[in-house]
């Protein structure tokens, strides 16, 4: 089946550090892979896709890369700040699956100043 | 681009009673749209798939004369919470997908309502 396994939170860091949120899945087609951010009290904001395999996905420092061998697309971020603190969810969509999207459980990130 | 709005942002209404909730997309033309519904510190569950004019495919599980979904146009899908009940409180959220291109591939999310039923 599809599903995606995300790393559990929360994450806490002092801003400034580096930051990784694994990510890895399972699916039976090809599947387009996303990492979307949640603010307290919002709904979700798409921050980086990918769409095949070796694809990096980027923006606002942010970076995935589609690991087919690995099965996974871990989120990496160089230095982060305080405004980061919010939900990451991972999540893959297959054409052939009615283009539904298949979640993580979602990873919680603090940041500390 | 790819604004998607949704409307009322949060709701209370009294056990019993019936609220809509609107899902549009402000700057593209989205054939499907889907409704998720979060619990606290959790993810996203998906309750139903519309296609524009057609019915909705529901999530099993899911009570499609509980929870009716309207796709009457490329820009407004609406859900309805029939005789809610305070179980059905919860924070509903709305994404859409767009016809072709850029827009096809992902969905992109409404900012979500929180309904709480009293």
């Amino acid at each position: 089946g599809n599903s995606v396994t995300q790393m559990e939170g929360p994450v806490t860091l002092s801003e400034e550090a580096f930051l990784t949120i694994n990510c890895t899945y399972t699916a039976t087609g090809y599947p387009s892979l996303f990492w979307y951010v949640q603010y307290p009290g919002e709904g979700l904001q798409l921050l980086l896709k990918a769409t095949k395999a070796d694809d990096k996905g980027s923006n606002k420092g942010f970076e995935a890369t589609y690991r087919k061998e690995t099965t996974s697309f871990h989120l990496e971020k160089g230095s982060v700040q305080v405004s980061d603190s919010a939900v990451y969810f991972c999540a893959l969509g297959i054409r052939g699956y009615g283009n539904k999207l298949v979640f993580g459980a979602g990873t919680i990130l603090r940041v500390k100043s | 681009g790819a604004v998607v709005s949704q409307h009322p942002s949060w709701v209370i209404c009294k056990s019993g009673t019936s609220v809509k909730i609107e899902c549009r997309s402000l700057d593209f033309q989205a054939t499907t749209m889907f409704w998720y519904r979060q619990f606290p510190k959790q993810s996203l569950m998906l309750m139903a798939t519309s296609n524009e004019g057609s019915k909705a495919t529901y999530e099993q599980g899911v009570e499609k004369d509980k929870f009716l979904i309207n796709h009457a146009s490329l820009t407004l899908s609406t859900l309805t919470v029939t005789s809610a009940h305070p179980e059905d409180s919860s924070f509903y959220i709305c994404s859409a997908r767009g016809l072709a291109g850029a827009w096809a591939d992902t969905q992109y999310f409404g900012p979500g309502t929180r309904l709480t039923v009293l």
